[in-house]
């Protein structure tokens, strides 16, 4: 069974900084199998990342993801009001199928 | 705009059981795998399980696996996931989530808003 850790758990900054974000496996994935999201309070998760890399439809240029093996990133290149939330990332794919989330980052406006 | 809604939450006491549906429209509900994932109070995403666009294909969260059932009614553009044997650790918010489209096949691109089951006595 794949586990994702993601660090920090909480990552403290300021609107207008960069952040970055850390999702790493316990074995190698294909980076197809690896997504971002981004949950807001009260709301359900929103897709931001496909394909470790791609950005889903209507999801701002200043997200972006990267990575590939055992290590991906998101980065946020420079953090709106709306961005604090907790970030997800998820591994969905394999043979036979298996789906796992990792623990989430926590974005806090410092 | 795709929309999902869950409904079928509650408060339940242990050992009882809950059926949670998950009304679909605005796309093709029967070309697409759809999944339950659920988030307990104040903690992260879990999946919970998985069901094929056509309904033969399932799979299970170990944590859930021989007490809960994934199953679909394309006609209805609905799912539903049976909950048996329920414990206080399956108090979680539960949302639909649908997979497989321009993402890719194991990509959860749209989720509903959750309901909420907690189970206590």
């Amino acid at each position: 069974e794949i586990v994702l850790t993601q660090s920090p758990g909480t990552l403290s900054l300021s609107p207008g900084e960069r952040a970055t974000l850390s999702c790493r496996a316990s074995q190698t994935i294909s980076s197809s199998d690896l997504a971002w999201y981004q949950q807001r309070p009260g709301q359900a998760p929103r897709l931001l990342i496909y394909g470790a890399s791609s950005r889903a439809t209507g999801i701002p240029d200043r997200f972006s993801g990267s990575g590939s093996g055992t290590g991906f990133t998101l980065t946020v290149s420079r953090l709106e009001p709306e961005d604090f939330a907790v970030y997800y990332c998820l591994h969905s794919g394999g043979s036979p199928p298996g789906y796992t989330f990792g623990q989430g980052t926590k974005l806090e406006i410092k | 705009q795709v929309q999902l809604v869950e409904s079928g939450g509650g408060v339940v006491q242990p050992g009882t059981s809950l059926r949670l549906s998950c009304v679909t429209s605005k796309f093709t509900f029967s070309a697409y795998a759809m999944h339950w994932v659920r988030q307990a109070p104040g903690k992260g995403l879990e999946w919970v399980a998985f069901i094929s666009f056509d309904g033969t294909r399932k799979s299970y969260a170990d944590s859930v696996k021989g007490r809960f059932t994934v199953s679909r009614e394309n006609s209805k553009d609905t799912l539903f996931l049976e909950m048996n044997s329920l414990r206080p650790d399956d108090t979680s918010v539960y949302y639909c989530a649908r997979a497989g489209g321009d993402y890719g096949d194991y990509v959860f691109d749209s989720w509903g808003q959750g309901t909420l089951v907690t189970v206590s006595s």
